[in-house]
C-alpha cells in the first residue's frame, strides 16, 4: 500500500523564522511528488516535482526532492502570518490516483 | 480563466438519502479526480474520469459513484447516506495527459445528521 507521510503534523512559529516541513514516501510507482497549501478549502498548487536534486524556487518558498532517500522537503524562509496554513504533500504514481499525507499544520504567530 | 467550480458548496442530510454533488473543471481538462477529506483519514482518493470513463478507484463502498459528461463536468453520487459520510468533498481537474498537476475546487461540505 502506497504511504506518504509528513512531519511533524503541527508547528507554531514566531514571524521571520524560517521552516522546514517534510515528507516521506513508500511507493510502488512514482511520477511526481506535490505541495499544496491549504487555508480554508481549497488546496492551492505550490510545487511539482519530478527530478532529484533541482530546487523548485516561488518567492519565499522553496521545495527539493531526494528520490534515492524517497523524501522531499518545504522550505520557507521569513514567515509571514499569511503562511499559517495546512502544507500537504501527495505523490503521483502516474495513475492520477494521488496519495496524500495528513499534512502539516504550520501556525506563524506575529 | 475559471478555476475547478464546486456545487453546492454546504448540504446538510440524513442517513438513509441519497446526495449528488456536481463538479465543473478548468476549461480545457479531461480529467476529474474526486476525493474525501476528513479530520482523521485526511484526503483520500475516490476515482478519476477521463473522457467520460472512470479510469481508477479507490477503496470505498460501492455506495459512492460518479460519472463524467461530455463537456468534462462531473457529478458524484452517495447513496444511503451514514454519519460517517460527513466530510470535505474536493474534486481537482487536469489535462489527464503525461505529468500532470491537479489543480482542485472549494469542496462541498457534507453533514449527515
Amino acid at each position: 500500500e502506497d504511504k506518504v507521510v509528513q512531519s511533524p503534523l503541527s508547528l507554531v512559529v514566531h514571524e521571520g523564522d524560517t521552516v522546514t516541513l517534510n515528507c516521506s514516501y513508500e511507493v510502488t510507482n512514482f511520477r511526481s511528488l506535490l505541495w499544496y497549501k491549504q487555508e480554508k478549502k481549497a488546496p492551492t498548487f505550490l510545487f511539482m516535482l519530478t527530478s532529484s536534486g533541482i530546487e523548485k524556487k516561488s518567492g519565499r518558498l522553496s521545495s527539493i526532492l531526494d528520490k534515492k532517500e524517497l523524501f522531499s522537503i518545504l522550505n520557507i524562509t521569513a514567515t509571514q502570518t499569511g503562511d499559517s496554513a495546512v502544507y500537504l504533500c501527495a505523490v503521483d504514481p502516474g495513475s492520477y490516483q494521488l496519495t496524500f499525507g495528513k499534512g502539516t499544520k504550520l501556525s506563524v504567530i506575529p | 480563466k475559471a478555476g475547478v467550480t464546486q456545487t453546492p458548496r454546504y448540504l446538510i442530510k440524513t442517513r438513509g438519502q441519497q446526495v449528488t454533488l456536481s463538479c465543473s473543471p478548468i476549461s480545457g481538462h479531461r480529467s476529474v479526480s474526486w476525493y474525501q477529506q476528513t479530520p482523521g483519514q485526511g484526503l483520500q482518493f475516490l476515482f478519476e474520469y477521463f473522457s467520460e470513463t472512470q479510469r481508477n478507484k479507490g477503496n470505498f463502498p460501492g455506495r459512492f459513484s460518479g460519472r463524467q459528461f461530455s463537456n468534462s463536468r462531473s457529478e458524484m453520487n452517495v447513496s444511503t447516506l451514514e454519519l460517517g459520510d460527513s466530510a470535505l468533498y474536493l474534486c481537482a481537474s487536469s489535462r489527464g495527459q503525461g505529468t500532470d498537476i491537479q489543480y482542485f475546487g472549494a469542496g462541498t461540505r457534507l453533514s449527515v445528521l
